[in-house]
């Protein structure tokens, strides 16, 4: 079965540091995206890579980049990070065997900032 | 710009009944897919049911089954014989057929709890 992994599963970070979250998938995927979710308002995309160095924003790109320099790897950058960034941060991959194939979840890493 | 509606931030239902989900959404297209996903306390979401616009027969998983309603732009799920484990939050979610490019844009969830 795929395993997408995400590195940490809780995080605390202060104000102004920079912060990576790392994401691997293990399926040859090549779509990843890159979600956060705040109560009430449901999953949000920050960016998604359709390919090895290609990238795309999504709806909340602001105060965050990505990187994938390996297919099986996609990483999330706050460059310098601030309290509204407090939230979970959602990892996925799908690839494209079919047009309405199903996305394949991380467990998350919640990360606060103080 | 699609947009996806769950109307009822949470529900409950007690152990062995049947409890019905709301979706809504909001799209020009003709072509297009749904989903339901369960993320249980794990965090794990779950693919729980999918279905293509084209398909006029509601897809059917097991004691989950959907009413969808193109017309109405409506996608409830319907979770018959509830268990303890089907206590989660359900999202749903659009997205536009075709192209690699094309995301997926959900709702803001439905907290489920089961009584037992």
């Amino acid at each position: 079965d795929v395993k997408v992994t995400q590195s940490s599963r809780y995080l605390v970070k202060r104000t102004g540091e920079k912060v990576f979250l790392e994401c691997v998938q293990d399926m040859d995927h090549e779509n990843m995206f890159w979600y956060r979710q705040d109560p009430g308002l449901g999953l949000r995309l920050i960016y998604f890579s359709y390919d090895v160095k290609m990238k795309e924003k999504g709806d909340i790109p602001e105060g965050y980049s990505v990187s994938r320099e390996k297919k099986e790897r996609f990483s999330l950058i706050l460059e310098s990070a601030s309290t509204n960034q407090t939230s979970m941060y959602l990892c996925a991959s799908r690839g494209e065997t079919a047009a309405n194939e199903k996305l394949f979840f991380g467990s998350g890493t919640q990360l606060s900032v103080l | 710009a699609q947009t996806v509606t769950q109307s009822q931030p949470e529900m409950s239902v007690q152990e062995a009944e049947t409890v019905t989900l709301s979706c809504t959404y909001d799209t020009s297209e003709s072509d297009y897919y749904l989903f339901w996903y369960k993320q249980p306390p794990s965090r794990q979401m779950i693919l729980v049911i999918r279905q293509e616009a084209y398909k006029q027969q509601n897809a059917t998983e097991n004691r989950f089954s959907v009413n969808f309603q193109k017309a109405a732009k409506s996608f409830s799920l319907k979770i018959s014989d509830s268990q303890l484990g089907d206590a989660a939050m359900y999202f749903c979610a659009y997205r536009r057929y075709g192209g690699a490019t094309n995301k997926l844009i959900f709702g803001t969830g439905t907290l489920l709890a089961v009584q037992p």
